[in-house]
């Protein structure tokens, strides 16, 4: 696509719920990012998958998020027994190959009530 | 420890001002540094990136920043904002080459501008 697409662009959840969250890259780009994006907390890095792998996944922040990618394209992000302190805006990024600049999506915003 | 700082949490100025928004970082190795803007309600949006070469880059929308070694800074500055430029500006770093792939991110500079 033209661009990275992220969906939902809104999502409202209750506390220990799962929910999914979907990235579309630019078709080519084989490194996918995912970071988070909290009020006054600036980016954190989540997972960074090369094509379907994910050679660094250590910003997880705990065994209840995962993250997925598939064909080399899309990635799901899910969240298992969502937390109040899961509320953020979730940020997709993709780039034609790794230690290049990145694209963003623009974001799933997540809250958890 | 890696890190960005933007020392500046706020600037106002009044269009047609000048403009520097500062950014240092802590990093083991030679760093790949970044300047992105996210406009209210839309995504982060990469302005200019330094690599290698010559230590003054130029972006999009007039901005330029220039890398500097011996003070670890890479701050980003226009000569002249316009009220369009009212962003959020975040700097970020990384590394040039082996297995390290994320960006190290600093907190933001909100600007405002004065028309």
């Amino acid at each position: 696509g033209a661009g990275v697409s992220q969906s939902p662009s809104n999502k409202v959840t209750e506390k220990g719920k799962d929910v999914e969250l979907r990235c579309d890259p630019i078709s080519g780009h084989t490194a996918l990012y995912w970071y988070r994006q909290s009020l006054g907390q600036g980016l954190e890095f989540l997972i960074y998958f090369q094509g379907n792998s994910a050679p660094d996944k250590s910003g997880l922040p705990s065994d209840r998020f995962s993250a997925e990618r598939t064909g080399g394209s899309v990635s799901t992000l899910t969240i298992q027994r969502t937390q109040q302190e899961d509320s953020a805006v979730y940020l997709c990024a993709s780039s034609l190959a790794s230690h290049e600049s990145y694209t963003f999506g623009s974001g799933t915003r997540l809250t958890v009530v | 420890a890696q890190s960005v700082t933007q020392p500046d949490i706020h600037i106002t100025v009044s269009e047609g001002a000048s403009l520097e928004l500062r950014c240092n970082y802590s990093y083991g190795a030679t760093p790949y540094l970044f300047w992105y803007v996210q406009s209210p309600g839309q995504g982060l949006q990469l302005l200019l990136k330094y690599f290698s070469g010559d230590t003054l880059v130029q972006g999009i929308k007039g901005f330029e920043a220039e890398f500097k070694r011996s003070q670890s800074s890479f701050n980003l500055r226009k000569p002249s904002v316009h009220w369009s430029d009212a962003a959020e500006y975040f700097c970020a770093v990384g590394a040039r080459a082996g297995n390290n792939r994320k960006l190290i991110w600093g907190l933001g500079t909100s600007l405002a501008v004065n028309p």
